[in-house]
């Protein structure tokens, strides 16, 4: 059971433009969101999170918006750079009752590529 | 501040082999995480440690698979006898702040196992 999906596999978009990921999720408990950045060899590393009661959290290039009744969310990048090329992942936390296993839930991951 | 150190960085061994993989986490980070990351898919939660003990192994095959983490600060994961769907890269992580929701993992560089 795919809790959190990410339905495009890659994407492609020039240098300078929007580069908009997408994520789906079907668990209503998740309470946080998390993306995380994938480089070749290396481990994931945190970019960006959100708290379930927000709908928008920016921070530089990127900003993610969250839409509880739709269970879904997007990363904007803006401008794209081509550092920006990279494995992107949507990941969903469940805290509430959970205090201290707050275990995360990864989508399959887009793989992000910026045209200089 | 130096990040999280896995090694190996990769190993192949046969079929019912057996193997360990170490991680030493960010300096005071009490919580430890191992993840399997099949390719093609997101990372998957494997065991989390509070400190040294087991806060979620639900999704350990525990007849193939351990994990300890001996004085709250190194972790080895051990695969005895491995199968051919073994073959993923085991990523560790640590975080300091649990409880607190959207908290970063901080992802070591990975072991990459080809099962043969």
């Amino acid at each position: 059971d795919q809790q959190v999906k990410q339905n495009s596999p890659s994407l492609s978009v020039q240098e300078g433009r929007i580069s908009i990921l997408n994520c789906d999720y079907t668990n209503s408990m998740f309470d946080y969101f998390l993306w995380y950045k994938k480089y070749p060899a290396e481990g994931p590393t945190f970019l960006i999170s959100i708290s379930s009661i927000k709908d928008k959290n920016e921070d530089g290039r990127f900003t993610v918006f969250l839409n509880k009744s739709a269970k879904h969310l997007s990363l904007h990048i803006v401008p794209s750079q081509p550092g920006d090329s990279a494995v992107y992942f949507c990941a969903a936390e469940a805290v509430g009752s959970n205090f201290g296993n707050e275990k995360l839930t990864f989508g399959t991951g887009t793989r992000l590529t910026i045209i200089p | 501040e130096a990040g999280v150190a896995q090694s190996p960085r990769y190993k192949i061994i046969e079929k019912r082999q057996s193997v360990a993989f170490w991680c030493n986490p960010i300096s005071g980070h009490a919580t430890l995480y191992w993840y399997q990351q099949i390719l093609g898919q997101g990372p998957k939660l494997l065991i989390q440690f509070q400190n040294n003990g087991v806060v979620d192994d639900s999704q350990l095959p525990k007849d193939r698979f351990s994990a300890e983490r001996l004085k709250g600060v190194d972790s080895t994961l051990k695969i005895q006898p491995a199968k051919l769907e073994d073959s993923a890269v085991y990523l560790c992580a640590s975080s300091s702040r649990p409880g607190t929701g959207g908290n970063e993992q901080f992802f070591g560089p990975g072991t990459r196992l080809t099962v043969l």
